[in-house]
């Protein structure tokens, strides 16, 4: 069955540090989602892609975060530079296409702690 | 706009009895509603979904949930608890314009021996 893949599980770094998380969306999926989980609330959606392109990033925290999806596949967030209140599980998502049925394939997550 | 809203954020039920989780939402066009679940440590699985048509939903691991436009209510509920069920519980209504999920706070489920 295919998956979303997400790297690293875990990562462990110190606030001021860089970090970066990967996705990989299930085959021919389209559209890209990244989600935050802050512990013991809902995901809340930091940034999506059409493609290549950004379709909504309103909720991205532009001065340190940043996301990319150069060949339209797979997708790069990252973080600089750290800071304690970005500890969170950073959830990944795929669907084939927007205005579909709506289900969001969900990868594992990286879960994130700043020390 | 779109929201819901998660009723408890955490349900104990004793294994056997009837699992019942409120989610309302609000949302000025019809909605697409969702119920996914979340393992410790892990992304979340979809439960069921709601487009249109019937409005009594069934998903997977025996769950169902009923759309009610006139409560806009969209409750899970499973009519007899495994210990498996532990995990945490999300309701989720579609952001058509954008193709993107708005979710709500999420319900933990403890299920009691």
């Amino acid at each position: 069955e295919a998956e979303v893949a997400q790297s690293p599980r875990y990562k462990i770094t110190e606030k001021s540090q860089a970090v970066a998380f990967w996705c990989d969306p299930i085959s021919g999926h389209a559209t890209l989602y990244w989600y935050r989980q802050i512990l013991g609330q809902g995901p809340e959606l930091l940034v999506q892609f059409q493609d290549e392109s950004v379709v909504d990033d309103s909720q991205l925290p532009k001065d340190r975060f940043s996301a990319e999806r150069l060949k339209g596949v797979d997708s790069t967030l990252k973080i600089q530079p750290a800071e304690l209140g970005d500890s969170a599980m950073y959830l990944c998502a795929s669907s084939f296409s927007p205005g579909g049925t709506g289900e969001l394939f969900f990868g594992e997550g990286s879960r994130l702690t700043v020390l | 706009a779109q929201s819901v809203t998660q009723l408890g954020s955490h349900v104990s039920v004793s294994e056997g009895a009837l699992v019942l989780l409120r989610c309302n939402y609000s949302s000025s066009v019809p909605p697409y509603l969702f119920w996914y679940v979340q393992y410790p440590n892990q992304g979340l699985q979809l439960l069921l979904k709601y487009t249109t048509g019937a409005t009594l939903v069934k998903g997977i691991n025996g769950f169902e949930a009923e759309f009610k436009k006139s409560e806009t209510s969209f409750h899970l509920t499973k009519p007899s608890a495994h210990m498996s069920d532990a995990a945490e519980y999300f309701c989720a209504v579609y952001k058509g314009s954008q193709g993107n999920l708005i979710f709500g706070k999420g319900t933990k489920l403890s299920v009691k021996p």
